[in-house]
C-alpha cells in the first residue's frame, strides 16, 4: 500500500544553517506529493507541492524536488530562521483521494 | 488562500457527555471534508471522510457510533464525540477539499478536546 517515511526528529539547528528533511514514499503510480507545516498549537498549512516527476515545489525559501527514480521528496532550505521552528509533514495523495502523511519531523531552530 | 475554520478551538468536557466540533469552509464549497485525529508528537490519523449529503466513510478501527459525522451543507461538517471518555482527549483537525481542484485540501486550525 501507499506509505510515507520521514527522517526522525527532532532536528535542532542554529539560525542560518542548512536544512534537509528526508522523505521517501511507496505508492502505486505517480502520486502528487506535498509538504505541510504545523506551527505549535495550530493546524496544518500547505508549504509546497509537486504533481509530477522532476517538478520542484518551492515556497518561503523551502524547496523539494519530486524524484521518481529514488521515490523521494526531500525538503531543503538554505538558511533557516527561528520562525521556521515547527513540525513538518511529508504527504502523498493516493488514488483513493486521501492524503497519506509521514510521521512528522520536528524542527527546532536556535538563535 | 482558502480558509477553513473550526469551532471551538478548545473544549473541556466531563466524561460521559457529548461534544460537537464544527468545521466550516469560509470562502469555497467543499463537497468533501476529512476528519483527523492527532496524538501528541504523532502524525495525523484519518478518521473519516465526510461527503455532503451522504453518510461518512469511516476508516478501519474508528467507531462510527462514537464519532458521529454530519455534512449537511457544502460549507459545514460536524464531528460529535458521543459519551466522551478521557482516552478521547486529543487534537482533532478537519480539512476541506475544494471541489474545483481534485487534490487540494485546506486544513482547519484544530480543536483541542480534553475529557476529564
Amino acid at each position: 500500500g501507499n506509505s510515507v517515511t520521514q527522517m526522525e526528529g527532532p532536528v535542532t539547528l542554529s539560525e542560518e544553517a542548512f536544512l534537509t528533511i528526508n522523505c521517501t514514499y511507496t505508492a502505486t503510480g505517480y502520486p502528487s506529493l506535498f509538504w505541510y507545516v504545523q506551527y505549535p498549537g495550530e493546524g496544518l498549512q500547505l508549504l509546497l507541492k509537486a504533481t509530477k516527476a522532476d517538478d520542484k515545489g518551492s515556497n518561503k525559501g523551502f524547496e523539494a524536488t519530486y524524484r521518481k527514480e529514488t521515490t523521494s521528496f526531500h525538503l531543503e532550505k538554505g538558511s533557516v530562521q527561528v520562525s521556521d521552528s515547527a513540525v513538518y509533514f511529508c504527504a502523498l495523495y493516493n488514488q483513493g483521494g486521501k492524503l497519506i502523511f509521514g510521521q512528522g519531523t520536528e524542527l527546532s531552530v536556535k538563535p | 488562500g482558502a480558509v477553513v475554520s473550526q469551532h471551538p478551538s478548545r473544549v473541556i468536557c466531563k466524561s460521559g457527555t457529548s461534544v460537537k466540533i464544527e468545521c466550516r469552509s469560509l470562502d469555497f464549497q467543499a463537497t468533501t471534508m476529512f476528519w483527523y485525529r492527532q496524538f501528541p508528537k504523532k502524525s495525523l490519523m484519518l478518521m473519516a471522510t465526510s461527503n455532503e449529503g451522504s453518510k461518512a466513510t469511516y476508516e478501519q478501527g474508528v467507531e462510527k457510533d462514537k464519532f458521529l459525522i454530519n455534512h449537511a451543507s457544502l460549507t459545514l461538517s460536524t464531528l460529535t464525540v458521543t459519551s466522551a471518555h478521557p482516552e478521547d482527549s486529543s487534537f482533532y483537525i478537519c480539512s476541506a477539499r475544494d471541489q474545483t481542484l481534485s487534490y487540494e485540501q485546506y486544513f482547519g486550525p484544530g480543536t483541542r478536546l480534553t475529557v476529564t
